[in-house]
């Protein structure tokens, strides 16, 4: 069974601090890793999708690294904005979603 | 581009009442759509998989008498919570795979929006 784990659970940074937010799985036969945002009570916004032959995937101010044969994926935002607060996870597997319990950010203006 | 709606956004129900909860995709088909649980603090969990036109496959501990699962269209899926209870308390969220028939490297899922289920 394919577990996901997302180091650190919180993180508070001041306006303009580059975020690192870590993922690591136990099985490195994925088909694609993914990260989403979630908003308090909301529902989840796809951010980046990085597919199993691929390295990395950018967006924006978005970075996404994947290394399957540590079992690890690295999510940078860079310049980090207020706007960032929010809740990040990390989710590996095809379709049946296999999900980290996230890292909580919050960017102090 | 492609929306997953869920209706209601948020039900209170009394201990022991059925609730249910729709999942429908606005400008695409959907064969497959999944149901998602995620209690305070903790990660997503797949709790089924719906499937148009046949029975759900439920997870491992998933049971399936009480979570039913009606996926009568290719455009709504429902989850009835039978005879809830306060542990049923959580955030239930549904997904839907938009097929771009170039397999499945091409098909994008979508999420809902979520649906706040508390049992009194």
């Amino acid at each position: 069974k394919q577990e996901v784990t997302q180091i650190p659970a919180a993180l508070s940074v001041p306006e303009g601090e580059n975020l690192v937010l870590n993922c690591s799985f136990t099985d490195s036969a994925i088909y694609n890793l993914q990260w989403f945002r979630q908003d308090p009570g909301k529902g989840l916004t796809s951010l980046l999708l990085i597919q199993s032959s691929q390295r990395e995937q950018t967006s924006g101010r978005l970075n996404a690294s994947l290394d399957k044969s540590s079992g690890r994926s690295t999510l940078y935002i860079a310049a980090s904005q207020p706007g960032d607060s929010a809740t990040y996870l990390c989710a590996v597997g095809d379709y049946k979603l296999s999900f980290g319990a996230g890292t909580t950010v919050t960017v102090r203006a | 581009g492609a929306v997953v709606s869920q209706h209601p956004s948020r039900v209170i129900c009394k201990s022991g009442t059925s609730v249910k909860i729709e999942c429908r995709s606005l400008d695409f088909q959907a064969t497959t759509m999944f149901w998602y649980r995620q209690f305070p603090k903790q990660s997503l969990m797949l709790m089924a998989t719906s499937n148009e036109g046949s029975k759900a496959t439920y997870e491992q501990g998933v049971e399936k008498d009480k979570f039913l699962i009606n996926h009568a269209s290719l455009t709504l899926s429902t989850l009835t919570v039978t005879s809830a209870h306060p542990e049923d308390s959580s955030f239930y969220i549904c997904s839907a795979i938009r097929t771009s028939g170039s397999g499945p490297a091409s098909d994008t899922q979508y999420f809902g929006p979520g649906t706040r289920l508390t049992v009194l």
